[in-house]
């Protein structure tokens, strides 16, 4: 079964800063981009960043940009954001997804909340 | 990046259709064959009803269909069923970035 686990959500002060990890499992992860996308507190889906299946290309949010960094690690199946000068306006629930094309945002896991407050 | 656009709600009764829109511009609807739609149910994570514009995931219903002409994609739903009461979002891909609309609730009557 394809899966996709994201963890190391919680709550931390404006100015700190947060790593979020996302494993996969049931399929060979290398082989394909991941997405990471939050969603505040009854708000829609925004897109947070994309990252190849080797690391070669990586993008971001502007709103993001210079903050956040995306990675992988193929051997562990495990993608990560590393969120720094978090703000008020980043808290959110954090989601990871496979990306099969350029539309094909499929499976989703099941999120992880991120809360910036002092 | 900007959101694409759709209307806040619609509704409709069971066995009904309804069509949900989403407005994008040449850079990004209109520039590319990338769009896709995602349902979400309260507190859960969204799901792939439709990439590509058009294309159905397995598994999912044949009651929903969705086309695009021009900056405008469209959703639309058949037979409405209490299940289908959702959060329905639209996205496209755009120059590396990935677009989502604000999304829209259908309530089913």
């Amino acid at each position: 079964e394809v899966q996709l686990v994201e963890s190391g959500g919680g709550l931390v002060k404006p100015g700190g800063s947060l790593r979020l990890s996302c494993a996969a499992s049931g399929f060979t992860f290398s082989s394909y981009s991941m997405i990471w996308v939050r969603q505040a507190p009854g708000k829609g889906l925004e897109w947070v960043s994309s990252i190849s299946g080797r690391s070669s290309d990586i993008y971001y949010a502007d709103s993001v940009k210079g903050r956040f960094t995306t990675s992988r690690d193929n051997a562990k199946s495990s993608l990560y954001l590393q969120m720094n000068s978090l703000r008020a306006d980043d808290t959110a629930v954090y989601f990871c997804a496979r990306v099969r094309g350029f539309s094909k945002f499929d499976p989703w896991g099941q999120g992880t909340l991120v809360t910036v407050s002092s | 990046q900007s959101a694409l656009t759709q209307p806040a709600s619609v509704s409709g009764s069971p066995g009904q259709s309804i069509t949900i829109s989403c407005t994008g511009t040449s850079s990004d609807i209109g520039g590319y064959k990338y769009v896709s739609w995602y349902q979400q149910h309260p507190g859960k994570a969204p799901k792939l009803i439709i990439y590509d514009v058009s294309n159905r995931p397995l598994g999912v219903s044949d009651r929903f269909s969705a086309s695009k002409s021009g900056n405008t994609a469209s959703l639309s739903i058949s037979g409405l069923q209490a299940e289908d009461e959702a959060i329905y979002y639209c996205s496209s891909y755009t120059n590396n970035n990935i677009s989502f609309g604000g999304g829209t609730r259908l309530t089913v009557l």
